[in-house]
């Protein structure tokens, strides 16, 4: 069974503040890095798919980079806002057609 | 749109019941999944199926089956329900690829008693 690892479990903080969270991976096989988010009572929706080392994206306010050499990936959100709250989920596609997840990072963004 | 649409949002089901989840897409993806999550478990993967009558194991596909009989319904088997198998049931699918996001469909709960 392949180990996608994320950390932090869980996060509050505050509005306004800017945080990130950490994805590592296995850093053999590897095709490309998903990041969804998972809010309450809705189904996963993608962030970003990453396939190259180095690659950055943006959407917003939220932004991640990759490295497959040392495999990780860090997703980062600027001012957050309470809208951001929900559970931030990586995936990793090594060598097939098989997503496997990490056991996600809930964010809880206080008023 | 897109749609991925999942037979039931909740069912609940005897213990030793066969249960069936069924999961339609209609974005001619070939690549269908059905994932459990539970509490501090993440998402893990039951089977997945690559095209119409394939399919592999994933990483917990004891107690499980599934049909792909046609390339945009993929079906969950539960041959003998059982109260370990109580969870959220999500499907999903992808195109073919390397860069393909996946789209999940609203998830359903089940509850073996």
């Amino acid at each position: 069974i392949l180990n996608v690892e994320q950390s932090p479990q869980s996060l509050h903080v505050q509005e306004g503040d800017s945080t990130n969270f950490t994805c590592s991976f296995p850093s053999s096989n590897f095709y490309a890095l998903h990041w969804y988010r998972w809010e309450t009572a809705k189904s996963p929706e993608a962030l970003f798919v990453m396939t190259l080392n180095g690659d950055e994206k943006k959407k917003g306010r939220i932004s991640a980079t990759l490295n497959t050499k040392e495999g990780y990936s860090y997703l980062y959100i600027k001012g957050s806002q309470p809208e951001d709250s929900a559970t931030y989920l990586c995936a990793f596609q090594g060598g097939s057609e098989k997503l496997v997840f990490g056991k996600g990072t809930k964010l809880t963004v206080n008023p | 749109d897109v749609k991925v649409t999942q037979s039931s949002r909740y069912l609940v089901k005897r213990t030793g019941e066969k249960v069936f989840l069924e999961c339609v897409q209609d974005m001619d993806h070939e690549n269908m999944f059905w994932y459990r999550q539970d509490p501090g478990l993440g998402l893990r993967l039951i089977y997945f199926s690559y095209d119409v009558k394939m399919k592999e194991k994933g990483d917990i596909p004891e107690g499980y089956s599934v049909s792909r009989e046609k390339k945009e319904r993929f079906s969950l088997i539960l041959e003998s329900a059982s109260t370990n198998q109580t969870s959220m049931y999500l499907c999903a699918n992808r195109q073919q690829g390397s860069g393909t996001e996946a789209f999940f469909g609203q998830g359903t709960r089940l509850t073996v008693v």
